[in-house]
């Protein structure tokens, strides 16, 4: 257990509304990752972080974005949610347990958007 | 680009039945190879892992070897329980460490009694 959590866990919204996205961790990591879950396309990562404020984009970047502003905070935002953003969201945390560094995911939130 | 490709499910075998499930990559340099468990309406945790060639990631009764004249990961187990039946994930992490991971698009692995 990294001591990672996310919140909401469902959370069901229509289109054209903002969505924000919580993750939390207790262990001061530095880098953080928001990843989305879709069948058939594995697990794709959409934003992550380095540290406070520090932020790139990744592979499906397009339509959200992440704010870090303490180190164990990690927030993941839909300005205007739309149906294909409809999906289940992970958040990780690199972290060095077991001598070498790995990821470690949440529990997930499972978004739908109407 | 750094891509991984794992074995299409999804694969239903019967307890104590033997397990393979292939996974190749493609990478630059020399990745971290990863494989993770999804269990019904769970996160992923981490299986195993491999840090570089010949490397033999273990843990629950399954292993993976890291073979890089191959290109391949696959994941096996010698008796499998109706305890696995969950979705196997493959990755990479291109850097060597964890930075970014690829996935595959994970295999559905049922176990019957």
């Amino acid at each position: 257990d990294a001591g990672i959590t996310q919140s909401p866990r469902h959370k069901v919204t229509e289109t054209g509304t903002p969505v924000t996205l919580r993750c939390h961790q207790t262990e001061n990591h530095r880098y953080m990752y928001w990843y989305r879950q879709d069948p058939g396309h594995g697990l794709r990562l959409i934003h992550y972080s380095y540290g406070v404020k520090d932020t790139d984009k990744g592979e499906v970047s397009d339509g959200y974005s992440v704010s870090r502003s303490k180190t164990e905070d990690f927030l993941l935002t839909l300005e205007s949610a739309t149906s294909s953003q409809t999906s289940v969201y992970f958040c990780a945390i690199r972290a060095g347990l077991g001598g070498r560094d790995t990821q470690y995911f949440g529990p997930g939130t499972r978004l739908t958007v109407l | 680009g750094n891509s991984v490709t794992q074995m299409e499910g999804p694969v239903t075998l019967s307890e104590e039945a033997f397990l393979t499930i292939n996974c190749t990559y493609t990478a630059t340099g020399y990745p971290s190879l990863f494989w993770y468990v999804q269990y019904p309406g769970e996160g992923l945790q981490l299986l195993l892992k491999a840090t570089k060639a010949d490397d033999k990631g273990s843990n629950k009764g399954f292993e993976a070897t890291y073979r890089k004249e191959t290109t391949s990961f696959h994941l096996e187990k010698g008796s499998v329980q109706v305890s696995d039946s969950a979705v196997y994930f493959c990755a990479l992490s291109a850097q060597g460490g964890s930075e970014k991971l690829v996935f595959g698009k994970g295999t559905k692995l049922t176990v019957n009694p």
